[in-house]
């Protein structure tokens, strides 16, 4: 039952370009959304989450949307950098507390020179 | 971010044979950890939440005979896969966090890929 769904498995964008990254989800029942960046041989580092109170989060280059009518989210990163280059998890919890985070598959981002 | 080590990062085996994966946090006391299975092209799926000194709760589907978990110290978690099999074979992933008991501060390990013949 995969609740949390990330369609697009890879990503590629130019260096300086906006990459965009999306993720649906069925539950109703989330209420807070966290994307996570793993580079290879790393384990998942958090990113930038967002509560469902919100619509937008920023930090630095990094920005968060949610659309809980749509039960969409999105991670937007502008201007993209070859370091940004990694495997982006979105997850999603009914709360903030908790042992029920549910993930996505993953998408592959590559930033190219 | 606090920092979270699995040992071994890569194992192969032969079938019916048992595998033992350490999790260890090296800079902060873990209160909960959990152990999360990723096969390729797929989610992370969690398999167990443990706390330290109690028993392991599992994830509905998840063997809890086959996938022995002990959380014995506030710094280490051990997952032992129990006469694996080809299907077992998968990318093994701990992560804990500590007292805040939320998920921004719940850190990941490298993962440990288990590859059963």
């Amino acid at each position: 039952d995969q609740q949390v769904k990330q369609n697009s498995p890879s990503l590629s964008v130019q260096e300086g370009r906006i990459s965009i990254l999306n993720c649906d989800y069925t539950n109703s029942m989330f209420d807070y959304f966290l994307w996570y960046k793993k580079y290879p041989a790393e384990g998942p580092t958090f990113l930038i989450s967002i509560s469902s109170i919100k619509d937008k989060n920023e930090d630095g280059r990094f920005t968060v949307f949610l659309n809980k009518s749509a039960k969409h989210l999105s991670l937007h990163i502008v201007p993209s950098q070859p370091g940004d280059s990694a495997v982006y998890f979105c997850a999603a919890s009914p709360l903030i507390i908790g042992n029920d985070m549910r993930f996505g598959a993953g998408t592959r981002l590559t930033v190219k020179p | 971010g606090a920092v979270v080590s699995q040992h071994p990062s890569r194992v192969i085996c032969k079938s019916g044979t048992s595998v033992k994966i350490e999790c260890r946090s090296l800079d902060f006391q873990a209160t909960t950890m959990f152990w999360y299975r990723q096969f390729p092209k797929q989610s992370l799926m969690l398999m167990a939440t443990s706390n330290e000194g109690s028993k392991a709760t599992y994830e509905q589907g998840v063997e809890k005979d086959k996938f022995l978990i002990n959380h014995a110290s506030l710094t280490l978690s051990t997952l032992t896969v129990t006469s694996a099999h080809p299907e077992d074979s998968s990318f093994y992933i701990c992560s804990a966090r500590g007292n805040s008991g939320t998920y921004n501060e719940q850190f990941f390990g490298p993962g440990t890929r288990l590859t059963v013949l």
